[in-house]
């Protein structure tokens, strides 16, 4: 079954210091899907990034960067320098190409405020 | 850039009411989700839809729920009778395909907030 394992519940930092974000996956098929979603105040659900299980290749991206390990089924994110402006709950969610709806299961989220 | 939208951004409605939330996808895109979140709590998938079809659906997608594609780009969820437990932000996404089973990021619209009263 799928499970996706967000144990910070809660992160608070000051501005400028960096932050990571951990998440955790369980699956038994060996192609899939990673992905993290920020949620703003506001609500709305913003694409960050997506990663394929075959492709561990840690990447960034400006003051984001993702850390992906098969080993350890996690698919950690780090803010670098985080500002005010980072402050939203982050998901993490898995999804699977052979499940026919390729729907995502979504973890709890980390409540990130970053502090002036 | 294209987006998912939603109509109404915020629904009150009362138990035992019928309400019906809409979500234009992205225009190229043929897989569609409802997804749901409680207030404070994780987002729950509800059902994809695949050629005019669900394809599938969560335990949370019981017989009250129904979805439907109408015309070429609205995709709507109906709740035939409301209940308290049914408050929540529903959110509507989209993806497109790709070849090789490729799994494509789901674009997700801003959401209705649905309050039963």
């Amino acid at each position: 079954a799928q499970k996706v394992t967000q144990a910070q519940t809660e992160i608070s930092v000051v501005e400028k210091e960096d932050v990571t974000l951990d998440c955790v996956y369980e699956t038994r098929d060996t192609t899939y899907y990673l992905f993290w979603y920020k949620q703003p105040p506001s609500g709305e659900l913003v694409f960050l990034i997506r990663r394929n299980s075959f492709d561990e290749q840690n990447e960034i991206s400006g003051r984001y960067s993702w850390n992906f390990q098969k080993s350890t089924s996690s698919f950690n994110f780090t803010i670098t320098a985080s500002q005010v402006v980072d402050s939203a709950v982050y998901f993490c969610a898995l999804s699977e190409p052979y499940n026919y709806g390729q729907n995502f299961v979504f973890g709890p989220g980390t409540r990130l405020s970053v502090l002036p | 850039e294209p987006e998912v939208t939603q109509t109404p951004s915020h629904q009150v409605t009362q138990m035992g009411q019928e309400v019906i939330l809409r979500c234009v996808p992205i225009s190229n895109h043929l897989y569609f989700y409802w997804y749901r979140q409680i207030l404070g709590q994780k987002v729950e998938f509800l059902v994809s839809f695949y050629n005019n079809e669900i394809s599938e659906k969560s335990e949370i997608f019981d017989d009250q729920f129904s979805v439907e594609r109408p015309d070429g780009s609205n995709f709507t969820l109906k709740i035939r009778s409301t209940k308290l437990e049914d408050s929540a932000m529903y959110f509507c996404a989209s993806r497109a395909t790709g070849t090789s089973g490729f799994s494509y990021e789901q674009y997700f619209g801003p959401g209705t907030r649905l309050t039963v009263t």
